[in-house]
């Protein structure tokens, strides 16, 4: 079966500038959590959505957000890149999040330049 | 803030060496621990999911322990190959549909 999908894989962006990036889940799969990863950062949890709505958070300021549609597809958004933001950003996809294993896409590098 | 700790942060061993790593989560509102393997340029590749205290599980030459009242976990590689040269991640699920992840123990294994 089709793995979690990640697009694209590489970006480049400028400061102040704002990016979406897609994750599209198993099929079957409701639950889509997006991590961040910076050098010497471990995997951050950004937020997690199930059947539409976002059911939690990580701490990150208001410049990330997500959004998820009726076919489980997600995306994320950030406004504002700050060189900061630089960083491989994994979703994961879970049948309902609680417990169930998560499968991980390749993720999508960003730099912001 | 939840702290979920690996150890060590890196491993070098010899083809045929056995291996294991720690991870250590909070026990409170406990709900699973989460084993990864990761590659470089890959993604994250799930190894176990474990959820009742004393729980003990098994993929291969890899295995797995859980201790959920004192809040920590072993992964054992028998007999490392090359090939499980990787980071390995836990991850734990402690009220919320979120996983916090450790640093990850990075081993290499040479010929």
């Amino acid at each position: 079966k089709a793995g979690v999908t990640q697009t694209p894989r590489y970006l480049i962006k400028t400061r102040g500038q704002q990016v979406t990036l897609s994750c599209s889940p198993i099929s079957g799969h409701r639950s889509v959590s997006w991590y961040q990863q910076t050098p010497g950062q471990g995997l951050q949890f950004l937020f997690e959505y199930f059947s539409e709505t976002q059911r939690n958070k990580g701490n990150f300021p208001g410049r990330f957000s997500g959004r998820q549609f009726s076919n489980s597809r997600s995306e994320m958004n950030v406004s504002t890149l700050e060189l900061g933001d630089s960083a491989l950003y994994l979703c994961a996809s879970s049948l309902d999040g609680w417990g169930y294993g998560y499968t991980f896409g390749s993720g999508t590098r960003l730099t912001v330049v | 803030i939840l702290n979920v700790e690996q150890s060590p942060q890196s491993l070098h061993v010899q083809e045929g060496d056995s291996t294991n790593f720690t991870c250590s989560f909070p026990s409170s509102n406990f709900y699973a621990l989460h084993w990864y393997r990761w590659e470089t340029a890959k993604s994250p590749e799930a190894l176990f999911v474990m959820t009742l205290n004393g729980d003990e599980k098994k993929k291969g030459r890899i295995s797995a322990t859980l201790n959920t009242k004192e809040g920590y976990s072993y992964l054992y590689i028998k007999g490392s190959q090359p090939e499980d040269s990787a980071t390995y991640l836990c991850a734990s699920n402690n009220a919320g549909n979120m996983l916090t992840f450790g640093g990850g123990t990075r081993l290499m294994v040479k010929p």
